[in-house]
């Protein structure tokens, strides 16, 4: 019972690279979320998806793509990483209900 | 100000301590209530769900909203060292906002022996 899965666990980024964060979840959950947890501002949603085929931002989505390939997937995509987008990037999975969601383990991003 | 504020502590507790961790909102529509819970380096994990006012019990917590005053607590009784993690309330309206939960800062409790 996997869950939520992200890949990678880590990754440090040089100023401008990209790179795209992967989340897929076996749980058959419709909406599927992306948030960034930086120290004394707690989970900040960047984007999410109510449901397969569809996408929206979030309070922070600033500098971040988004793909909903499929019911399972979400991705993540950093365009041009830059110093403040350094966080815990979590990944997250919820029944139509929206009822609690089922959270990946993370993804530690250091932007250098 | 932030729709969701919840003290960040940290928060240090004997062993078999009553806990209290609370949060407290703005926003008047939101109207289901979570607690999760994070251990070091790990994702959050789902503690307690409670929709609306009231409270809740499952095992050695409690979950209570107050609507009216715009305010949660979770109490844990019977502290236990294995307690020892960050506390985030999350909350959201429902309806056409479901799923969107807005946060708190989390609380930092410290179990010791």
């Amino acid at each position: 019972n996997a869950g939520v899965t992200q890949t990678p666990k880590f990754q440090v980024l040089k100023t401008g690279q990209s790179m795209t964060l992967q989340c897929a979840q076996d749980m058959n959950h419709n909406s599927m979320y992306w948030y960034r947890q930086d120290p004394g501002m707690g989970l900040r949603l960047i984007y999410y998806s109510a449901s397969e085929g569809t996408t929206d931002k979030g309070e922070v989505p600033n500098g971040y793509n988004v793909s909903r390939l499929n019911k399972r997937e979400f991705s993540l995509r950093l365009e041009s990483a830059a110093p403040s987008q350094t966080s815990v990037y979590f990944c997250a999975s919820s029944p139509q209900t929206g009822t609690g969601y089922t959270f990946g383990s993370g993804t530690r991003l250091t932007v250098v | 100000q932030k729709e969701v504020e919840q003290d960040p502590g940290p928060l240090s507790v004997p062993e078999g301590a009553i806990v209290s961790l609370n949060c407290t909102y703005s926003n008047s529509a939101f109207q289901y209530f979570m607690w999760y819970r994070q251990y070091s380096r790990k994702g959050p994990e789902l503690l307690m769900y409670t929709y609306s006012s009231g409270n809740k019990e499952d095992g050695r917590f409690t979950a209570q909203v107050d609507k009216s005053s715009k305010y949660i607590s979770l109490f844990i009784r019977d502290s236990q060292p294995s307690d020892s993690a960050t506390y985030l309330c999350a909350m959201n309206a429902g309806g056409t906002s479901y799923g969107k939960l807005t946060f708190g800062q989390g609380t930092i409790l410290t179990v010791h022996p």
